[in-house]
This record gives C-alpha cells, sequence and structure tokens, in this order.
C-alpha cells in the first residue's frame, strides 16, 4: 500500500531535548515536504528536499533540521525544541512537488 | 512572499445545505489542487484542475478553475455530516518547494 509513515504520532518532550521525528515513504518520490499546522495559520512549509541529498528551507525553518540520505526517508530534528513549536506536523511526499501531495498522519509535539 | 487567499475561513451550514469555499491568487497558475482533512486526520488530495475554466465533479463536489487561472472554487451541493472537515486550496507559485497552501476553510455543519 502507498504510504507515508511518521513516528512518533504523539510526542510530549521538556525544552531543550533534541528529538527526531521519522518520516518514510514507499512510492519512490523524489519531493518530500515538512508542514506544521497551527489554529488560523494553516499548513506552513518548514523544509522541502527535490531529491536524495538536496534540502531546502520553507517559511518556517528557524529551529529545525532535516536530512535527505535517502530517497524515502525525511526526518525533522528539532535540536533544542521550544514551547512554541508545540504544533501539528506533518510530512508529505510527490513526484517533483508540483503535482498531488501524500501526507503522513501528523506527529503531534507539545513541548513543555 | 506570495499566497494563496482562502475564504472564508470558518462556514457554518445546516446539514442538506450548500457549502462554497473560494481561493484566489495574484499569479496565473499553472494548476491547482483541493484537500480534505477530516477533524484528527491529515489532508487528503481531492483533485487537480490545471486547464482555464476546467470544471470538475465528483459527486456532490464540484471544482472550478478561473478562466484567468488565478481563482477557483469547491462546491458542496446537500451537504451532509460525512462532508465535516477543512478544505484546502493548494498552488504551485513558481518556486522550487512546492504548493503553497491557502489556510483553509473549516466546514461546520449543524445537524
Amino acid at each position: 500500500e502507498a504510504q507515508v509513515t511518521q513516528n512518533p504520532r504523539y510526542l510530549i518532550t521538556v525544552t531543550g531535548k533534541k528529538l527526531t521525528v521519522t518520516c518514510s515513504q514507499n512510492m519512490n518520490h523524489e519531493y518530500m515536504s515538512w508542514y506544521r499546522q497551527d489554529p488560523g495559520l494553516g499548513l506552513r512549509q518548514i523544509y522541502y528536499s527535490m531529491n536524495v541529498e538536496v534540502t531546502d528551507k520553507g517559511d518556517v525553518p528557524e529551529g529545525y533540521k532535516v536530512s535527505r540520505k535517502e530517497k524515502r526517508n525525511f526526518p525533522l530534528i528539532l535540536e533544542s525544541p521550544s514551547p512554541n513549536q508545540t504544533s501539528l506536523y506533518f510530512c508529505a511526499s510527490s513526484l517533483n512537488g508540483f503535482l498531488e501531495q501524500y501526507f503522513g498522519p501528523g506527529t503531534r509535539l507539545t513541548v513543555t | 512572499g506570495q499566497q494563496v487567499m482562502q475564504i472564508p475561513q470558518y462556514q457554518h451550514v445546516q446539514e442538506g445545505e450548500d457549502f462554497t469555499t473560494y481561493c484566489n491568487s495574484s499569479t496565473t497558475l499553472s494548476n491547482i489542487q483541493w484537500y480534505k482533512q477530516r477533524p484528527g486526520g491529515h489532508p487528503v488530495f481531492l483533485i487537480q484542475l490545471v486547464k482555464s475554466g476546467e470544471v470538475k465533479k465528483q459527486k456532490r463536489l464540484t471544482f472550478q478553475f478561473g478562466e484567468a487561472k488565478k481563482n477557483s472554487s469547491l462546491h458542496i451541493t446537500a451537504t451532509q455530516t460525512t462532508d465535516v472537515g477543512t478544505y484546502f486550496c493548494a498552488a504551485p507559485l513558481g518556486g522550487a518547494d512546492g504548493l503553497t497552501f491557502g489556510k483553509g476553510t473549516h466546514l461546520i455543519i449543524q445537524p
């Protein structure tokens, strides 16, 4: 089954404790992206990747890192999480970024 | 940066009433996509429109792309409780960053 998976689905952590949210897709998609969703603000892009080893900043990259060592995986790293990073995070993939995007189930992160 | 403006932000309707959400851009779009996010779920692709003036239907949903390819609408006829959720439009705005999403319209249905 074609899908995007994210782990964990829920995470409660404390300020400053490094964390990684994993994202994996099995559709051989070139493009992958991370979004955060906050009430009233819609989906805001954090980072995106057009291909392996190619990543770039989206609209709200501060406080986040990503890597794309393999085509299927695109982890989101928070080196020192802060409470303003409490949000719902979605990973998405697409053939080329301009076509239909497939979203993962989401990761709800709470930073206290 | 460039944006895709979507209105209204919220829409309350009685079950059985119609619903429309609108998406507008200041620039000509190569395509526009619509997504639905159920409460507690993730956005799911509904449709893509590419041609000027294009109209597509999916059962009770009608999607339109404006003649100038700067606006689009999603119309739901005779809403049902299963239509509850947030509807997003999204379009590539010319950069390498993929799609830009509108802020979404939350559809709330009162039985």
